[in-house]
């Protein structure tokens, strides 16, 4: 069975560009997060969905940050007129149902803002 | 603000000790404890869930909770070099969401 997927690895931007950052979750798990973490820091929350419905999106930055999952499955973290200070690893994780069970994590996305 | 917090370390143990890890939590509403090892430059990897007071034993990790006391440690024995990671204490907070303290890093020297 796959894991979290999520794309690209790596991603290098200006400052000002838009970017988009992709999450394919664990086929069937209910439950999706996103999670900023810079360099020797734990992950920080960014938004959770349950199925489709955004939950909460208290842990993001600023309106510059957009987050969606259309039809409940691959989630979509998109930040607008980037900033030096996005530059971070952006981590997803997914978990099974909407108790409070583990979540797992995909590879995640690092960002640099040049 | 809730907060999750962990020493930093690096905490460093020779080869076939016990590594002690330790975090304390400021929610009391906190129901679900987890441990993550990151290797560096990787993703955060489950190692120990645990939502009840005691101890809970999966290999050569056991996980401890004292809700009364929020503290939650991991307890590593005979460890490894491939042990050497950070390791990231998880709480949940609200809306399921986890809250990690800034990790504690464990060198495991042969």
């Amino acid at each position: 069975g796959a894991g979290v997927s999520q794309s690209p690895r790596y991603k290098v931007a200006k400052r000002g560009q838009d970017v988009a950052l992709r999450c394919d979750p664990i086929s069937g798990h209910v439950s999706l997060f996103w999670y900023q973490q810079a360099l020797g820091q734990g992950p920080e929350f960014l938004t959770y969905f349950q199925n489709e419905a955004q939950l909460d999106k208290s842990g993001l930055p600023s309106d510059r940050f957009f987050a969606e999952r259309p039809e409940g499955s691959v989630s979509t973290l998109k930040i607008q007129r980037t900033q030096q200070e996005d530059s971070a690893v952006y981590l997803c994780a997914s978990s099974p149902n909407y108790s409070n069970q583990p979540q797992h994590f995909g590879d995640g996305t690092r960002l640099s803002i040049l | 603000q809730k907060e999750v917090e962990q020493n930093s370390g690096p905490l460093s143990v020779p080869e076939g000790a016990i590594a002690s890890l330790n975090c304390t939590y400021s929610d009391r509403g906190s129901q679900s404890f987890f441990w993550y090892r990151q290797y560096s430059g990787k993703s955060p990897e489950l190692i120990m869930s645990i939502y009840s007071n005691g101890d809970k034993e999966d290999g050569r990790f056991t996980a401890q909770l004292n809700k009364a006391s929020q503290y939650v440690s991991l307890l590593i024995r005979d460890s490894q070099p491939s042990d050497s990671a950070t390791y990231l204490c998880a709480v949940n907070g609200d809306t399921d969401k986890l809250i990690f303290g800034t990790g504690t890093r464990l060198q495991v020297f042969p």
